[in-house]
């Protein structure tokens, strides 16, 4: 199975400023296809995960362009540029390349200092 | 608008079973493969189930074969999951997830005595 390992697991960010979470992967994710199937996701306190980022670095609909994908091969990033109260939250990154299983970094918690 | 519905959590004795329900609304149910996701209490994201749109296939993480099983309904949007010997370990909110475009809001199961 793909391990993927995410770090920090906790970081304290001045509103403002910026905030960078790595997500590094035991195998390569580019697929057959030529796609590479790294995602990140949001958790909110209190509320369901959503998806902030596909295939590394597509913004979906609705997400803020402070949150920026970049990446290849075995190493990611999400960057949120400008950190606001509301990005508090828990921060994964999911790969789905090799399935299954499907595997989840252990997350990344995003507080204000 | 999109919504992901999940019921059929709840408090089970160890061994027991449960059956969990997620009626779906607002996406073209039939053409998204489905995920099972479950959040055991402060901690993070782990992928359970999943099952494409033409129930061709079905994948389990390594914990849960043989005990769960996924299944759906297209004429009716709605997706399943039965699960049975249930341990402590299994205590989670479980997500409906497509495609992980879209999540449910998740519905508790807590496995004690």
């Amino acid at each position: 199975d793909v391990v993927v390992t995410q770090y920090p697991l906790s970081l304290a960010v001045t509103l403002g400023q910026s905030a960078s979470i790595s997500c590094r992967s035991s195998h390569s994710l580019v697929s057959g296809d030529g796609n590479t199937y790294l995602h990140w996701f949001q958790q909110r306190p209190g509320q369901s995960p959503r998806r902030l980022i596909y295939k590394v670095s597509n913004r979906d609909s609705g997400v803020p362009d402070r949150f920026t994908g970049s990446g290849s091969g075995t190493d990611f990033t999400l960057t949120i540029g400008r950190v606001e109260a509301e990005d508090v939250g828990v921060y994964y990154c999911l790969q789905g390349t090799h399935w299954p299983p499907w595997t989840f970094g252990h997350g990344t918690r995003v507080e204000i200092k | 608008q999109v919504q992901l519905v999940e019921s059929g959590g709840g408090v089970v004795q160890p061994g027991g079973s449960l059956r969990l329900s997620c009626r779906t609304s607002g996406f073209t149910f039939s053409t998204y493969g489905m995920h099972w996701i479950r959040q055991a209490p402060d901690k993070g994201l782990e992928w359970v189930a999943f099952i494409d749109p033409n129930k061709n296939y079905e994948f389990y993480t390594d914990s849960v074969k043989g005990r769960f099983v996924i299944s759906r309904d297209n004429s009716k949007n709605t997706l399943f999951l039965d699960m049975n010997s249930l341990t402590s370990e299994d205590t989670a909110v479980y997500y409906c997830v497509g495609d992980y475009d879209y999540w449910g809001q998740g519905t508790l199961v807590t496995v004690s005595s």
